[in-house]
C-alpha cells in the first residue's frame, strides 16, 4: 500500500526565508510523487509530479521538490518565501502498477509566511 | 477553458434531507474522483470514476453516499439521509486518462453543513 507523511502540519517563514515541506513516502515500488497547494476556500492545484523522469522537479510559481530513494523523500522547496505562499500544501502518491489510479494524500502543511 | 465546475458552492441542511453535489468534468476528460475534506481525516477519495464506470467506490463511508455519472461530463454524489458528521468540504476532481501519472484538476468544493 502507498501512503506518505507529511512532517509539520503548521510551518511559519518569514518572508524572504527558505521554504521547506517536507514529505516521506512509503512504497514498494517507486512511485509517482505530487505536491499540491490549496489557497483558502479554492479547490486543490498542482504545484509538480515526480513521473520517474528527472529526480529534481521543477513546478510553478518557484517551487522545486527532489525525489530520494534512499531517504525515501520528496520534500518541497522555494529559496525565498512570498507573502502570496500561504497556503495549504499537500503531498501525494500514486503507484504506478495500481490500475485503481488511487491517488494517497498527506495530511497537509499550513505554510504561513511572516512580513 | 473553463475548470472543474461545482455546485452549490455552499449547502447549509438538516439532518435527514437529502442532498445533491453536482460536478462538471473539464470536457475531454475521462475520469472523475469524488473526495471529502475534513479537518480530523483530512482529505479521503470517496470513488473514482473512469469513462463513466465507478472503478472503486471502496471510500464511500455507507449506503447513505451514492454517486452516479450519467453521462461523460457530469456526475452528482447524493446523500440520503444527511447526518450532521457528513459535515465537510466535498471536492471532485478531473483528469484526462486517469493514469497514475495524470495530474487531477480539483474544483472549488461544495461546503456542506448538516444540522
Amino acid at each position: 500500500a502507498q501512503s506518505v507523511t507529511q512532517l509539520g502540519s503548521h510551518v511559519s517563514v518569514s518572508e524572504g526565508a527558505l521554504v521547506l515541506l517536507r514529505c516521506n513516502y512509503s512504497s514498494s515500488v517507486p512511485p509517482y510523487l505530487f505536491w499540491y497547494v490549496q489557497y483558502p476556500n479554492q479547490g486543490l492545484q498542482l504545484l509538480l509530479k515526480y513521473t520517474s523522469a528527472a529526480t529534481l522537479v521543477k513546478g510553478i510559481n518557484g517551487f522545486e521538490a527532489e525525489f530520494k530513494k534512499s531517504e525515501t523523500s520528496f520534500h518541497l522547496t522555494k529559496p525565498s518565501a512570498h507573502m502570496s505562499d500561504a497556503a495549504e500544501y499537500f503531498c501525494a502518491v500514486s503507484d504506478p502498477q495500481n490500475t485503481g489510479n488511487q491517488f494517497y494524500f498527506g495530511t497537509g502543511t499550513s505554510l504561513t509566511v511572516i512580513p | 477553458d473553463a475548470g472543474v465546475i461545482q455546485s452549490p458552492r455552499h449547502e447549509v441542511t438538516e439532518m435527514g434531507q437529502e442532498v445533491t453535489l453536482r460536478c462538471k468534468l473539464i470536457s475531454g476528460h475521462n475520469s472523475l474522483f469524488w473526495y471529502r475534506q475534513t479537518m480530523m481525516r483530512g482529505l479521503e477519495l470517496l470513488i473514482y470514476f473512469n469513462n463513466n464506470v465507478p472503478i472503486d467506490d471502496s471510500g464511500m463511508p455507507e449506503d447513505r453516499f451514492s454517486a452516479k455519472m450519467p453521462n461523460a461530463s457530469f456526475s452528482t454524489l447524493k446523500i440520503q439521509p444527511s447526518e450532521p458528521r457528513d459535515s465537510a468540504v466535498y471536492f471532485c476532481a478531473s483528469s484526462l486518462y486517469g493514469g497514475g501519472t495524470d495530474t487531477q484538476y480539483f474544483g472549488p468544493g461544495t461546503r456542506l453543513t448538516v444540522l
